[in-house]
């Protein structure tokens, strides 16, 4: 059971416009939500997280949304450059319980 | 340099083979887990150890047996692996076991069973 849904396959955006991704979760007792973004042959790497005392975090071109009532969190990048194109995970876990579910991703492909 | 180090990088085996994969982590961190990744699907997790202890065991099957011998060290140990196993084997490590602890992958082992 997929407690953690990125229902958007792929995305295309054009450079300099602004990305958004979205994922949603079911388990209301997630209270951590991490963004992660892989190129080819690579392994994932951290992007930026936010915690559920908070409702936005911000780090430079990204910033992570989080809605607790409707179980949803975005991320956006603005603005997108070609380099930005990448797989993007969206994960979430419980503190005290220490596993993080993932995303199925989404892939991101920035066009000049 | 990722910080997290997989080898190797690609492996074929026969269902009736015997090998391992390694992971070597040079952060300083306690924990340590084993991701597979099949195409379109999430990351599963298999395994986690803290301090060189499993401490998580994702209802994975015999044929995969993890091993930890130190904390910057952890090996998935493939026997008598079916076709279905062929995945994305990635390899973690974060400060603590917490998911307030961000995880960093290696580039990951591509394993194919033939």
């Amino acid at each position: 059971d997929q407690q953690v849904k990125q229902n958007s396959p792929s995305l295309s955006v054009q450079e300099g416009r602004i990305s958004i991704l979205n994922c949603d979760y079911t388990n209301s007792m997630f209270d951590y939500f991490l963004w992660y973004k892989k190129y080819p042959a690579e392994g994932p790497t951290f992007l930026i997280s936010i915690s559920s005392i908070k409702d936005k975090n911000e780090d430079g071109r990204f910033t992570v949304f989080l809605n607790k009532s409707a179980k949803h969190l975005s991320l956006h990048i603005v603005p997108s450059q070609p380099g930005d194109s990448a797989v993007y995970f969206c994960a979430a876990g419980e503190d005290s319980w220490g596993k993080l579910q993932f995303g199925a991703g989404t892939q991101v492909v920035v066009t000049p | 340099e990722t910080g997290v180090t997989q080898t190797p990088r690609h492996l074929v085996m026969g269902m009736t083979n015997k090998k391992s994969l390694k992971c070597e982590q040079h952060l300083g961190h306690n924990a340590m887990y084993w991701y597979k990744q099949s195409a379109k699907k999430p990351l599963e997790l298999m395994f986690v150890y803290s301090l060189e202890e499993r401490v998580e065991n994702n209802s994975v099957p015999s044929r995969f047996s993890p091993e930890c011998p130190n904390s910057s060290h952890l090996f998935l140990h493939l026997h008598t692996l079916q076709p279905e196993d062929s995945a994305l084997y990635l390899c973690a490590s974060s400060q603590d076991w917490g998911s307030g602890s961000p995880l960093h992958f290696g580039n990951g082992t591509r394993l194919t069973v033939t």
